[in-house]
């Protein structure tokens, strides 16, 4: 099983839309959590770690359930510059994992 | 001010050639780590260093792929006897720390493809 997972997408929305992604992660000792961003062909950015209370950054919230262990992203108001694949990031030990990506879309 | 900067950009290399990787982390920071990207895949990690040592080189693929970093700076990702699987972006990150909640910043990836 990998350590963690996200749907790969892509989810096409419209601009203005309210967009929400899932991570599962398979080790409940993880210690901490992130949301990055990658653009097509370049390095991947921290877009927001994601905290146990939740967090929310402008258009953007993260909220973490550890009972559950997953962790989500929700971008309300899509601009078109949100188009993108969303990595969800766990920590554990210092080491970190990466999920495969999800790749959203916004379209005019 | 410098991010981290990675060299050569791109390679094309032979199966059974060697390749060296060069990463220059941010100044300053302690904590540099080294992943690769296959196309539409995730990140998969390969090692860390603190400072000039490697704790944990579980990641590597195979004994062909050996790290190090001299100086607590520059690090080079060896790929010995290249094969066509090591064909991906190889990214290396760098962070102040080596603390479970400090953001990783990318360098811009050496694209290596394998014939």
């Amino acid at each position: 099983r990998k350590e963690v997972e996200q749907d790969p997408g892509p989810f096409n929305v419209p601009e203005g839309a309210t967009v929400a992604f899932n991570c599962t992660y398979s080790n409940s000792a993880s210690q901490s959590f992130f949301w990055y961003r990658q653009d097509c062909r370049k390095e991947p950015k921290l877009l927001m770690s994601v905290y146990s209370s939740g967090n929310e950054d402008g258009r953007f919230t993260a909220q973490l359930n550890r009972a559950s262990q997953y962790i989500s992203l929700l971008i309300r108001d899509s601009k078109l510059s949100d188009s993108a694949t969303y990595l969800c990031v766990v920590n554990n030990f210092n080491k970190f994992y990466f999920g495969s990506g999800t790749k959203l879309n916004v379209k005019p | 001010g410098a991010g981290v900067s990675q060299s050569p950009s791109n390679k094309v290399t032979e199966k059974g050639k060697d390749v060296e990787l060069r990463c220059d982390p941010i100044s300053g920071h302690t904590a540099l780590y080294w992943y690769r990207q296959s196309l539409g895949q995730g990140l998969e990690f390969l090692i860390y260093f603190q400072g000039n040592s490697a704790p944990d080189k579980s990641g590597l693929p195979s004994d062909r792929f050996s790290a190090e970093r001299t100086g607590g700076s520059v690090s080079t990702l060896t790929i010995q006897r290249t094969q066509q699987e090591d064909s991906a972006v190889y990214l290396c990150a760098s962070s102040l720390v080596r603390l479970a909640g400090n953001e990783q910043f990318f360098g811009p990836g050496t694209r290596l493809t394998v014939l």
